[in-house]
């Protein structure tokens, strides 16, 4: 079964300082994994995705993650948070066992405090 | 190239009514699924539709439906309104056709449904 735990309800960092945002999965196949962000009144927003090439993966806004299959885990981070980054975040895995239907996470909330 | 509309943006019914929600998907995107998003139980999956045919449905009573029509956009109805239906609801497009990797989906920015 797929599964995605995030880890934290809810961060609060500085602006300028890192963010670290966890999310561990479960699958039974191999898995793709995204993360999204979803600014208030707004739809979802694709970050970055991992989809077994490298377990590094770059983002938009200078997010990235990464891939450690060994610990079921593909946190996200981000060197320098910026005040426009305050949003809610969702870890999504999916796999070809289920075709493409995506299993979200239960969202970190990301607070940037100036 | 344009995103993913869905209308109507926001919507009001009374309890026991039917609605239709609509979604337009990115052009070439063949596959369209729908989310239900509340507080309470957060973002869940509902169905998804490829080449007009429904691939996979998660766990909603048989009052939510939907179809897809030859162009790939992709209505989906709730009869019976209650209370609990009220919620944000999502429909993402995917270019998925079938094969060993999941693509990503875009989402829309939804329709919010309030019921009375």
């Amino acid at each position: 079964a797929q599964s995605v735990t995030q880890l934290d309800s809810h961060v609060s960092v500085s602006e300028g300082t890192p963010v670290l945002l966890r999310c561990n999965y479960s699958s039974s196949y191999s898995p793709s994994l995204f993360w999204y962000v979803q600014h208030p009144n707004k739809g979802l927003q694709l970050l970055l995705k991992y989809t077994s090439a490298a377990t590094l993966v770059k983002g938009i806004n200078g997010f990235e993650a990464e891939f450690k299959k060994s610990e079921t885990s593909f946190h996200l981070t981000k060197p320098s948070a910026h005040m426009s980054d305050a949003a809610e975040y969702f870890c999504v895995v999916s796999d070809r066992g289920t075709g493409n239907q995506f299993y979200f996470g239960t969202g970190t909330s990301l607070t940037v405090i100036p | 190239k344009a995103g993913v509309t869905q209308t109507p943006r926001y919507l009001i019914k009374t309890r026991g009514q039917q609605v239709t929600l609509s979604c337009s998907p990115i052009s070439g995107h063949r596959s369209v699924s729908w989310y239900q998003q509340t507080p309470g139980q957060g973002l869940q999956f509902l169905f998804e539709y490829f080449s007009e045919t429904q691939r996979n449905k998660g766990n909603f009573p048989g009052r939510f439906s939907g179809r897809q029509f030859s162009n790939s956009r992709s209505e989906m109805n709730v009869s019976t309104l209650e209370l609990g239906d009220s919620a944000l609801y999502l429909c993402a497009s995917s270019k998925l056709a079938g094969g060993l990797s999941s693509y990503e989906q875009y989402f829309g920015p939804g329709t919010r449904l309030t019921v009375t």
